[in-house]
């Protein structure tokens, strides 16, 4: 069964900084890996959908890449602002579930003025 | 582009009441996933369905869940009797086929068992 890590689980940083979220997992034979936000008491929203033969893409300030054969993806903010404050899921497909995304636990982002 | 389309968007039930959940995916949107998200966690697999044939559904908790998507669209997630576990948020999601691009997240349905 795939497994997904996040870390840091939380990070709070001042408005203007670069940060970098982490997310591994196990199994590194995946289609898709997909960066979500999500608000709270909202759905979640797609950032970033990297397909397995693709190395990374970008979206505005946010960089996400993909390394399979170490099973790691970061997703990169740059600039941060205040409206950046969320929780960050990174969900990986798993072959196991017909390929559906298994989620790890986020990141819970604040970004302070 | 009309989104996932989720109702109702909060329900609060006793212990062992029943409650369904009702989506519409994206149109066109051949597979369709049920999720629960428990606070402070990730959302966890409960069901999922390419048309109307279900793919997965090894973590639903069949004792209590069900779920159907009768004529491949529309889907509806019924739960009873309710325990106070249940309690989470309820998310579908849609994607164009197995595989094959991105998930698409409607609202969620919040569940509160007392």
């Amino acid at each position: 069964k795939q497994e997904v890590t996040q870390i840091p689980a939380a990070l709070s940083v001042p408005e203007g900084e670069n940060l970098v979220l982490n997310c591994s997992f196990t199994d590194s034979a995946i289609y898709n890996l997909q960066w979500f936000r999500q608000d709270p008491g909202k759905g979640l929203t797609s950032l970033l959908l990297i397909q397995s033969s693709q190395r990374e893409q970008t979206s505005g300030r946010l960089n996400a890449s993909l390394d399979k054969s170490s099973g790691r993806s970061t997703l990169y903010i740059a600039a941060s602002q205040p409206g950046d404050s969320a929780t960050y899921l990174c969900a990986v497909d798993d072959s196991n579930s017909g390929y559906a995304l298994n989620f790890g636990k986020g990141t819970s982002l604040l970004v302070t003025p | 582009e009309a989104g996932v389309a989720q109702s109702p968007r909060y329900k609060i039930i006793e212990k062992r009441q029943s409650v369904a959940f009702w989506c519409n995916p994206i149109s066109g949107h051949a597979t369709l996933y049920w999720y629960q998200q428990i606070l402070g966690q990730g959302p966890k697999l409960l069901i999922q369905f390419q048309n109307n044939g279900v793919v997965d559904d090894s973590q639903l908790p069949k004792d209590r869940f069900s779920a159907e998507r009768l004529k491949g669209v529309d889907s509806t997630l019924k739960i009873q009797p309710a325990k106070l576990e249940d309690s989470a948020v309820y998310l579908c999601a849609s994607s164009f086929g197995q595989n094959t691009g991105e998930l698409f997240f409607g609202e969620g349905s919040r569940l509160t068992v007392l």
